[in-house]
C-alpha cells in the first residue's frame, strides 16, 4: 500500500531562512509526486509536481523539490521564505499507471514564519 | 476556466440527521475524488467517480456514499451523522480518465466545512 511520511509536523522559521521540507513515500510501482499547499482560509493549491523527466521540479513562488528516487523521497525547497509562505503544506502521490486518481497525502508540515 | 465549485460551503447538523454535499469539476474534467480532512486523521480519501461509475473507495463506512451524474457533477451523502464526521470535505476534479493509464494532476475545490453537534 502507499504511504507518505512528513516528518516536521511544524517548522517556525525567520524570514529570509531557508526552507527545506522532507516527503518520503512507500511504493513499489512508478509514482506521480505533488507538493499541495492550504494558506491559512483558503483552499488546496498545487505547488508543484513530478510526473517524468528532470528530478528537479521548479513551482509555484519560487518553490522547488527534487525527486530522488534511491530514496523514495521528495523534499520541498525555498532558499528565501516570506512572511506568505506561512501555510501548511502536503505531500502526495499517486499511481502512475492506474484506473484511478486516488491520491495519498502525508499528514502535512505546518510552517510559521516569523517576521 | 471555473476551478471546482462547492456547495454548500458550510453546513450545521445534528447527530442522526443526514446530509448531501455538491461538487461541479472544472468543465472538461470526468473524473471526480472526495476527501475528508481533519486535524486528527489528515486527508482521507473518500471515493472517485467517473462516467458516473465509482471507481474507488476509501476505508469508510458505508454511511459515506456519493454519486455522479451525467454532466460529472457529483455529491456525496453522509447518513446517520456522527459527531466525528465534523471535517471539511474536498472535492477534487481531474481530467484522468480510466484505461487511459496515465493519472493527471487532481484540482481542489475549496470544500465544505460540516459541523455535527
Amino acid at each position: 500500500a502507499q504511504s507518505v511520511s512528513q516528518h516536521n509536523h511544524h517548522v517556525i522559521l525567520s524570514e529570509a531562512a531557508s526552507l527545506e521540507l522532507g516527503c518520503n513515500y512507500s511504493y513499489g510501482g512508478t509514482v506521480n509526486l505533488f507538493w499541495y499547499v492550504q494558506y491559512p482560509g483558503q483552499h488546496l493549491q498545487l505547488l508543484l509536481k513530478y510526473f517524468s523527466g528532470d528530478p528537479l521540479v521548479k513551482g509555484i513562488k519560487g518553490f522547488e523539490a527534487e525527486f530522488i528516487k534511491s530514496k523514495f523521497s521528495f523534499n520541498l525547497r525555498k532558499p528565501s521564505v516570506q512572511w506568505s509562505d506561512t501555510a501548511e503544506y502536503f505531500c502526495a502521490v499517486n499511481a502512475k499507471y492506474s484506473s484511478a486518481s486516488k491520491i495519498i497525502f502525508g499528514s502535512g508540515t505546518r510552517l510559521s514564519i516569523r517576521p | 476556466k471555473a476551478g471546482v465549485t462547492q456547495t454548500p460551503r458550510y453546513l450545521i447538523k445534528t447527530r442522526g440527521q443526514q446530509v448531501t454535499l455538491s461538487c461541479s469539476p472544472i468543465s472538461g474534467h470526468r473524473s471526480v475524488s472526495w476527501y475528508q480532512q481533519t486535524p486528527g486523521q489528515g486527508l482521507q480519501f473518500l471515493f472517485e467517480y467517473f462516467s458516473e461509475t465509482q471507481r474507488n473507495k476509501g476505508n469508510f463506512p458505508g454511511r459515506f456514499s456519493g454519486r455522479q451524474f451525467s454532466n460529472s457533477r457529483s455529491e456525496m451523502n453522509v447518513s446517520t451523522l456522527e459527531l466525528g464526521d465534523s471535517a471539511l470535505y474536498l472535492c477534487a476534479s481531474s481530467s484522468t480518465a480510466p484505461g487511459q493509464g496515465v493519472v493527471d494532476t487532481q484540482y481542489f475545490g475549496p470544500g465544505t466545512r460540516l459541523t455535527v453537534l
